[in-house]
């Protein structure tokens, strides 16, 4: 079955340091991969996707996530982080074949930036 | 151009009632998706609307409905109210929507409380 992880529940980082969630999925094939966040009472933004080609992909606000095929992973990265990067961060995938290609969401990560 | 807009922000409701919620999407874009989201369950999609038809649909009771009309805009109803359908509800919109790696936009979402 296609699913996806996020196996954080929480990350913590002070300002300016580097931050990861982590995204890990299970689609049969190549997959298209998204980040959103949401702030809170909003809906969710999008951040940045992968389709094709360079594995580094760089989105908005500073963020970029790397797609490693060997580890069916998409971790987002932030090289400083800032304290209103603190939100909910969603991670989805969807299968480029099949017949039925919805949009597959992990649980989400709550990213606390401290000042 | 005008982002995916939703009404009405914030219900409740009691119990057995009904409710209707309404969708705009982004001039242009045709698929209208409606999630469900909850802090234990994360997001769950509940049905995608394609120029007028139902084109998917998620494992929820068919107490959840939904339709679109010719300008797009889409409308879900929840009947017969459960205090579990408390939740927010998010509505996405693209242009074709599932068939390719195109991006989804989200609305503010309609946070619904049954009582």
């Amino acid at each position: 079955a296609q699913s996806v992880a996020q196996p954080e529940d929480q990350v913590n980082v002070a300002e300016g340091n580097p931050l990861t969630v982590k995204c890990t999925y299970s689609v049969s094939g190549n997959p298209y991969l998204f980040w959103y966040v949401q702030y809170p009472n909003r809906g969710l933004q999008f951040l940045l996707k992968y389709i094709t080609g360079d594995n580094l992909v760089k989105g908005s606000y500073g963020f970029e996530a790397e797609f490693n095929k060997s580890q069916t992973s998409f971790h987002l990265k932030k090289p400083s982080a800032l304290v209103s990067d603190s939100a909910l961060y969603f991670c989805a995938v969807r299968d480029r074949a099949g017949n039925n290609r919805k949009l597959i969401w992990g649980l989400g990560t709550s990213l606390a930036v401290n000042p | 151009k005008a982002g995916v807009t939703q009404t009405p922000r914030y219900l409740i409701k009691t119990r057995g009632q009904q409710v209707t919620l309404s969708c705009s999407p982004i001039s242009g874009h045709r698929s209208v998706s409606w999630y469900q989201q909850t802090p234990g369950q994360g997001l769950q999609f509940l049905f995608e609307y394609f120029s007028e038809t139902q084109r998917n649909k998620g494992n929820f009771p068919g107490r959840f409905s939904g339709r679109q009309f010719s300008n797009s805009r889409s409308e879900m109803n929840v009947s017969t109210l459960e205090l579990g359908d408390s939740a927010l509800y998010l509505c996405a919109s693209s242009l074709v929507g599932q068939a390719t790696g195109e991006t989804q936009y989200f609305g503010p979402g309609t946070r619904l409380l049954v009582l």
